[in-house]
Formats: structure tokens, sequence, C-alpha cells
């Protein structure tokens, strides 16, 4: 079992906002980074620390945190949005473990 | 710009080991913490260990202890994962992965190497 629980499937309207969330009680103390991954495709990092986003990750992407639980959020879904989501971030052990979230299906309708 | 290319797809039986690779470049191994993430068919991202900067040491998740091991070659550039006692439900994609920022998240990923074990 996963120490970071995801909704297993969130849907969205095309233009419309959506939050994925993530939680854990070691998100109390550490960032989650949020992942997407495409079928055939190795993950790519979306959102990191605070609300960073990788250089070429659209603006549309952000993320926030609250208690024990992270969010990301897609402001304006697109179409190509439409994939996998994973939270990561340090287990509750405080041995500088990582965990990922059982991982979220977006789909845009 | 850093990046991350895997060894080639494996089968091999239960009972065997496996050993992936993992070729840096644009970087040196040395200035990365390489972690490992494997995926079995249609289930999600799973952690597996990586090196701890904050210890100096390498890391396993709890669920692979004693049958993973990590290492690296740094006259290459070169990080392995080798998992023993290969049983079917070893079988997926595995990913090196790194943060090229410094940072706890993974930025860089390698492609993936496949491995399925069958009898």
């Amino acid at each position: 079992s996963s120490e970071l629980t995801q909704d297993p499937a969130v849907s969205v309207a095309l233009g419309q906002t959506v939050r994925i969330t993530c939680q854990g009680d070691s998100l109390r103390s550490y960032y989650a980074s949020w992942y997407q991954q495409k079928p055939g495709q190795a993950p790519v990092l979306v959102i990191y620390g605070k609300n960073n986003r990788p250089s070429g990750i659209p603006d549309r992407f952000s993320g926030s945190s609250s208690g024990n639980t992270a969010s990301l959020t897609i402001t304006g879904a697109q179409a190509e949005d439409e994939a996998d989501y994973y939270c990561n971030s340090r287990d509750s052990s405080g041995n500088h473990l990582r965990v990922f979230g059982g991982g979220t299906k977006l789909t845009v309708l | 710009q850093v990046q991350l290319v895997q060894s080639g797809a494996e089968v091999k039986k239960p009972g065997a080991s496996v050993k992936v690779s993992c070729k840096v470049s644009g970087y040196t191994l040395t200035e990365l913490s390489m972690h490992w993430v494997r995926q079995a068919p249609g289930k999600g991202l799973e952690w597996m260990g990586g090196f701890d900067p904050e210890d100096g040491e390498t890391i396993y998740a709890q669920k692979f202890q004693g049958r993973v091991t990590m290492t690296e070659d740094t006259s290459t550039d070169t990080a392995y994962m080798e998992l023993s006692s290969l049983r079917s439900e070893d079988t997926a994609v595995y990913y090196c992965a790194t943060s090229a920022a410094g940072n706890d998240a993974f930025d860089i990923w390698g492609q993936g190497t496949m491995v399925t074990v069958s009898s």
C-alpha cells in the first residue's frame, strides 16, 4: 500500500480547471513533486517544490499544499493533458525514503 | 543537458538476477543522485531506491531490501541496478531517474528498460 493516496481517476471538460490531490502524513513536512506520464513514455516532471515548473512546462500547471494534502491544478485543461499523474515525496519514516502515490488517470472530455 | 541512456530489454528466468545500466551524459555521475523506479504492466510507479546525499549512502525501499543493489562506476559515468531472486512479479519497466537541478524532484529520466521474468 502507498503512503501517498490519490484518487484513481478524475475527469475534466476541455478548457475547464481540474485539481488532482495527494494525501499523506509526510506532506506535512515535505513538498510533493508531480509527474505526468503518457502511455508508453517515461514520466515527466511538471511541478516540484512549493510551486515550481521545470522549463517547458506550461503555466496552466500549478501546485499547492495544505496540511497533509498536496494538489496539482491544471487551469484550462487541454486534450494533451490527458495522462496519468503521480505525486512523489519523502515517506513518513524520517529515513529519507521516497514514495509515489498510486496515480490518477486524468480524462479530458 | 543531462541525458540518461539505459540498457536494452532483458528476459530472465525465475530465480535469476538482472543488472540494468544507466549511462549519464552531459554531467558526471558524481554530480547527481541516481534513483531507480519501476512500473509493472498497467500499474503505477514504484520507487526502489537511490542515493541520499544527506547521508552519503544508497537507500532502498524496504520491499527490495536484500534483493537489490545499486552501484556506480564513476569512470564511465554509469549507474547500475541489480535485482536478484527474480520472480514473475518483477516483470516491469525499470527507470533510472535523477535531479539535474539538485533538488528533491526527478527532472531527468532514462527511457526505461523492460525486464520480463518468465519460465
